[in-house]
C-alpha cells in the first residue's frame, strides 16, 4: 500500500533520492501527513520529516536542512531528497502514513523499507 | 525538541515472562505517546496510541500506561513472536515528532 523506490547505492556528496507511491487511498486526504523514517544499521528509528498534501513540510532539525520532502498529488506519491550524502546516511528508509484519530496521531501504515548505501 | 529515552536498551526474557519497558519524555507530553514493534526486515507495527489505547488487532497481552513524562509498555506473558525491538514515539509536537532509542527484547 506504500512502496519505496529509488537507487540502492549513492556516492558520497551526491543526493539521495527516494519516492513513496501510495496505492491505498488518496494522498490528498486532510486526515494524514506522510512521513519518512530511517534506520541505520544497528541503530534505532530516526524520523526525517513529514509532509501534508498541500506541500507543508516539517523536518528533524538534526538533518540540518539537507532533507527536502515533496508531494505529487497527481501521481499519489511523495519524495525525499537528502543532499550531501555521507556514509552516516546509509540506512533502511521507510515511508509511512501519519494518521489522526481525534487529537492523536500515529504511523499506522508503513512501506517495507528500502536499503540505501552511501559508498564510492 | 523533545527527547525520548527508553530503558533498558535491551533485555533477555523467557517465554511466559512479564516484561516492562519504560519510556521517558524530556518534557510533559500528556498522553501523546505511541508504541511500535519492529522486527528485522519488516515495517514497524503500531501497538498502542494515546499511551494506553490498543490498536485494532493487537493482542490483549500488550498494554500501555503513563502520562506526563513517564510511560510503560507491558507484555503480560511473552510469546515467541514478541521477541522484537520496541520503540516509543511522542506525537505531542505533531506534525513534528521523535522516537525513543528502542528496547530490544531477546530470548534468554
Amino acid at each position: 500500500q506504500l512502496q519505496e523506490s529509488g537507487p540502492g547505492l549513492v556516492k558520497p556528496s551526491e543526493t539521495l533520492s527516494l519516492t513513496c507511491t501510495v496505492s491505498s487511498g488518496s494522498i490528498s486526504s486532510s486526515s494524514y501527513y506522510w512521513g519518512w523514517i530511517r534506520q541505520p544499521p544497528g541503530e534505532g528509528l530516526e524520523w526525517i520529516g513529514n509532509i501534508f498534501y498541500d506541500g507543508t513540510t516539517y523536518y528533524n532539525p538534526s538533518l540540518k536542512s539537507r532533507a527536502t520532502i515533496s508531494v505529487d498529488t497527481s501521481k499519489n506519491r511523495f519524495s525525499l531528497s537528502l543532499n550531501s550524502a555521507t556514509a552516516a546516511d546509509t540506512a533502511v528508509y521507510h515511508c509511512a502514513r501519519y494518521a489522526t484519530y481525534g487529537a492523536y496521531y500515529y504511523f499506522d501504515l508503513w512501506g517495507r523499507g528500502t536499503r540505501v548505501t552511501v559508498s564510492s | 525538541d523533545i527527547q525520548m529515552t527508553q530503558s533498558p536498551s535491551s533485555l533477555s526474557a523467557s517465554v511466559g515472562d512479564r516484561v516492562t519497558i519504560t519510556c521517558r519524555a524530556s518534557q510533559n507530553i500528556r498522553n501523546y505517546l505511541n508504541w511500535y514493534q519492529k522486527k528485522p526486515g519488516t515495517a514497524p507495527k503500531l501497538l498502542i496510541y494515546a499511551a494506553s489505547t490498543l490498536q485494532s488487532g493487537v493482542p490483549s497481552g500488550f498494554s500501555g500506561s503513563g502520562s506526563g513524562t513517564d510511560f510503560t509498555l507491558t507484555i503480560s506473558s511473552l510469546r515467541p513472536e514478541d521477541f522484537a525491538t520496541y520503540y516509543c514515539q511522542q506525537s505531542y509536537t505533531t506534525p513534528s515528532l521523535s522516537f525513543g532509542g528502542g528496547t530490544k527484547v531477546e530470548i534468554k
